[in-house]
């Protein structure tokens, strides 16, 4: 199983929005409804942002949005934070009834 | 809500053999799944394998590069979840963490406990 495709690196101006994608195949994003994203701080483990496509757990704040069309899933942020400076994941349950990440986006808050 | 505390880490010879344990808390352990995730330094996140919930059997399903050579496994009487590790290679390296409830995401993470393999 490959890793889903994200880009490396973004980043973003205090209040912008940006977008991550996360690209996949038939067989994991594009052919299940569970793709979730994980924020990870440097040296933290990673936090649970969206689940499901475009669910989000109690605590999260609403600037994080998640939607999926196609073999490609992506995460919006809006209303850019410095604190949002992190590594993002993407990640997509797969026929073969394992989890697959994506290799990871780092965001700078510029 | 929900703590994970992960242990057993250390430094292993290549081919050797290292067993992790994960202490859960806070949450229905029992009828969660039970994730190994891990992490090379300086490297993204790779999904290690997961064990499902005694309603779904306590089924077990790895990535590829480990199937074989690990083995998850789980006593509910004590809320806690294991990796035992085997065969060891120099590119199992990593901070390897515990992270439950769903099959399909997980909400609740340790903080990791470190693995080296070198001679």
């Amino acid at each position: 199983q490959s890793a889903l495709t994200q880009p490396a690196s973004i980043s973003g101006s205090p209040g912008q929005s940006i977008t991550i994608s996360c690209t996949g195949t038939n067989s994991d994003v594009g052919g299940y409804n569970y793709v979730s994203w994980y924020q990870q701080p440097p040296g933290k483990a990673p936090d649970l942002l969206v689940y499901d496509v475009n669910k989000r757990p109690s605590g999260v704040s609403n600037r994080f949005s998640g939607s999926k069309s196609g073999n490609t899933a992506s995460l919006t942020i809006s209303g850019l934070q410095a604190e949002d400076e992190a590594h993002y994941y993407c990640a997509s349950y797969t026929g073969s009834s394992t989890l697959v990440f994506g290799g990871g986006t780092e965001l700078t808050v510029l | 809500e929900g703590q994970l505390v992960e242990s057993g880490g250390g430094l292993v010879q290549p081919g050797g053999s290292l067993k992790l344990s994960c202490a859960a808390s806070g949450f229905s352990f029992s009828g969660s799944a039970m994730h190994w995730v891990r992490q090379a330094s300086g490297k993204g996140l790779e999904w290690v394998g997961r064990i499902r919930s005694k309603a779904n059997n306590h089924a077990t399903e790895y990535t590829a590069s480990v199937k074989g050579r690990f083995t998850i496994f789980r006593d509910d009487s004590n809320n806690t979840a294991y990796l035992q590790m085997n065969s060891l290679k120099t590119e199992d390296t990593a901070v390897y963490y515990c992270a439950s409830r769903s099959l399909y995401y997980m909400d609740v993470w340790g903080k990791g406990t470190a693995v080296t393999v070198s001679s």
